[in-house]
């Protein structure tokens, strides 16, 4: 099993949809998790960060699940500008495992 | 706002060559670290450095790839003799001193470097 798995997408969506991504990793001792947005060859940008069950920012919610070993993603309302690629992560000793991220496409 | 900055943005060069990768970490961090990006791939972590020393190495840093921190403010990767599968986006990041957990620190990341091997 991979250390941080991700549905590769693409997922394409119009504008305003809710849409969610899943993220599973192997490492039940893992205890941070992360959401980055990477844009096409640029840098990965931190959009959240998990330390206990879940965190909200505006249109995005991520949920964790400790006893299934996943964390989700929901952005709600989509914009165009949410384009991108959405990189799950977990931090393992201060290093960052990351998936291979899930490509998001969102149409007018 | 703080940032990460690398340079250069695009390095080409011949197998064989060495290269030197430069990275700024933001000022008050102190864990420093190394990600390559192949085209299409993940982002995976080749090394992490603390206090003047590496705390910790993938497999993928072999004896071609060293870190330095020349100086009060750089980071560099060194790629002593580069190979075709070496060509990839390296990038460049840095956190906080741990208050708690260094598990918690969040790392902030520089553009990156796109490494092309002819």
């Amino acid at each position: 099993r991979k250390e941080v798995e991700q549905d590769p997408g693409p997922f394409n969506v119009p504008e305003g949809a809710t849409v969610a991504f899943n993220c599973t990793y192997s490492n039940s001792a893992s205890q941070s998790f992360f959401w980055y947005r990477q844009d096409c060859r640029k840098e990965p940008k931190l959009l959240m960060s998990v330390y206990s069950s879940g965190n909200e920012d505006g249109r995005f919610t991520a949920q964790l699940n400790r006893a299934s070993q996943y964390i989700s993603l929901l952005i709600r309302d989509s914009k165009l500008s949410d384009s991108a690629t959405y990189l799950c992560g977990h931090n393992q000793g201060g290093k960052l495992i990351f998936g291979q991220g899930t490509e998001l496409s969102v149409k007018p | 706002e703080p940032e990460v900055t690398q340079t250069p943005s695009h390095q080409v060069t011949q197998m064989g060559q060495e290269v030197i990768l430069r990275c700024v970490p933001i000022s008050n961090h102190l864990y420093f670290y190394w990600y390559r990006q192949i085209l299409g791939q993940k982002v995976e972590f080749l090394v992490s450095f603390y206090n003047n020393e590496i705390s910790e190495k993938s497999e993928i840093f072999d004896d071609q790839f060293s870190v330095e921190r020349p100086d009060g403010s750089n980071f560099t990767l060194k790629i002593r003799s580069t190979k075709l599968e070496d060509s990839a986006m390296y990038f460049c990041a840095s956190s906080e001193r741990a208050r708690t957990e260094r598990d918690k620190n969040i790392q902030y990341f520089g553009a990156g470097t796109r490494l092309s091997v002819l």
